[in-house]
């Protein structure tokens, strides 16, 4: 079973360089999110999507862009990358909407934003 | 908003040593209450999870008990092995309109030596 594949694995851009972080779920699940996870912080949530064509801000949306054309594709965007944006993404996916709060990880992609 | 503090680490435990990981958390409403671990090089998994007060929750010899009235869910292990080094996240989901957005504190890193 594949789960949540993220893609790449690990990124280095420079300073106002633009890239798109994949990500995709082949459990048919309606919620799809991306949390950054920074040391000490834990992890914080960018945005989420309750189901194709719905998107909405999580905690820290600022210089993230996401679009959910598909049940299965949750990309992010990062339009003008800034040193600050240095970080671990991982892509979530949940099932019912995440009412079950129950989520599944993809292994995580490292930017380095120099 | 929810907010959940957990333990400071990192915690170095002798193989066959009991672990606990505090966590409290402030919610709105009845929150489901979740423990995932992070492997190394890994993304999160859910652990264990109470949806419920009294609730307790358990898996590979882990367990927490969801405590209304303490607004707590501590995780414990009687006898740890150098497989359970991780990182450790307790998350309270609030529902309502937060489902899926989980609150993650911000991880217990646990490294246990044979």
């Amino acid at each position: 079973n594949a789960g949540v594949t993220q893609t790449p694995k690990f990124q280095v851009l420079k300073t106002g360089q633009s890239m798109t972080l994949q990500c995709a779920q082949d459990m048919n699940h309606e919620y799809m999110s991306w949390y950054r996870q920074d040391p000490g912080m834990g992890l914080r949530l960018i945005h989420y999507s309750v189901g194709a064509g719905i998107t909405d801000q999580g905690e820290v949306p600022n210089g993230y862009n996401v679009s959910r054309s598909t049940t299965e594709d949750f990309p992010l965007r990062l339009l003008s990358a800034a040193p600050s944006q240095t970080s671990v993404y991982f892509c979530a996916s949940s099932r019912d909407r995440g009412k079950t709060g129950e989520l599944f990880f993809g292994e995580g992609s490292r930017l380095t934003v120099l | 908003g929810d907010s959940v503090t957990q333990m400071e680490g990192p915690v170095t435990l002798s193989e066959e040593a009991f672990l606990t990981i505090n966590c409290t958390y402030t919610a709105t409403g009845y929150p489901s209450l979740f423990w995932y671990v992070q492997y190394p090089g890994e993304g999160l998994q859910l652990l264990l999870k109470a949806t419920k007060a009294d609730d307790k929750g358990s898996n590979k010899g882990f367990e927490a008990t969801y405590r209304k009235e303490t607004t707590s869910f501590h995780l414990e292990k009687g006898s740890v092995q150098v497989s359970d080094s991780a990182v450790y996240f307790c998350a309270p989901n609030a529902g309502g309109t937060s489902y899926g957005k989980l609150t993650f504190g911000q991880g217990t890193i646990l490294t246990v030596h044979p």
